[in-house]
């Protein structure tokens, strides 16, 4: 069974438009939850998430966490050509009792910004 | 869903010692696997591209000689870490590329992180 679960899997928007990607997760021992932007080469870190309610931003994107119902989301306004990539969520739990942990990553949501 | 798998999830080691990572594709055939170092907080860092039957791709920077590569199997790729150093210490992370049914979807691993005292 799949633990971190994006949706949509792919999306096509215009210049301009707003999008939200979700993020689903269910895991035991929860730390925090990352969202990653992944281009070419490496994923590039966008946010790390440990609280529920509080936004996090950085200038068009913003995240927030719900612990409760156990998910999250991305939102990026006024979407530009350049925002097209993979928008990977992870989510970090901890496995054992020395204090290590792990990371489980969705399939992404692959994202194409048209003009 | 496509699985990768990660051997060992953690380790610590004594300087100067050799370890051997582990990156499996569970239910799929990888012939590129990548190989990344994240640290806390920050964007993971590709080390090494893996193709199967072929010597690794190793990004700027990263010593050919002391990340080791190997990906003999259509399922398995390992990065051996050669006389490991505290610097070495850090979470690595592979991923397992699947091209079945003409997708190309990159599938992540839990990581394995390592400690060098």
């Amino acid at each position: 069974e799949d633990k971190v679960v994006q949706s949509p899997l792919s999306l096509v928007v215009h210049e301009g438009d707003t999008v939200t990607l979700n993020c689903s997760y269910e895991v035991t021992n929860f730390r925090s939850l990352l969202w990653y932007k992944q281009e070419k080469k490496a994923p590039t870190f966008l946010f790390m998430l440990t609280s529920s309610g509080i936004e996090k931003k950085s200038g068009r994107l913003s995240s927030i966490l719900d612990k409760k119902e156990l998910f999250s989301i991305l939102n990026i306004t006024a979407t530009q050509t350049g925002d097209s990539a993979v928008y990977l969520c992870a989510v970090e739990d901890l496995y054992s009792g020395a204090g290590s942990y792990q990371l489980t990553f969705g399939k992404g949501t692959k994202l194409s910004v048209i003009p | 869903g496509a699985v990768v798998s990660q051997h060992p999830s953690w380790v610590i080691c004594k300087s100067g010692t050799s370890v051997k990572i582990e990156c499996r594709s569970l239910d799929f055939q990888a012939t590129t696997m990548f190989w990344y170092r994240q640290f806390p907080k920050q964007s993971l860092m590709l080390m090494a591209t893996s193709n199967e039957g072929s010597k690794a791709t190793y990004e700027q920077g990263v010593e050919k000689d002391k990340f080791l590569i190997n990906h003999a199997s259509l399922t398995l790729s390992t990065l051996t870490v050669t006389s490991a150093h505290p610097e070495d210490s850090s979470f690595y992370i592979c991923s397992a590329r699947d091209i079945g049914l003409g997708r190309e979807t990159q599938y992540f691993g839990p990581g394995t992180r390592l400690l060098v005292l």
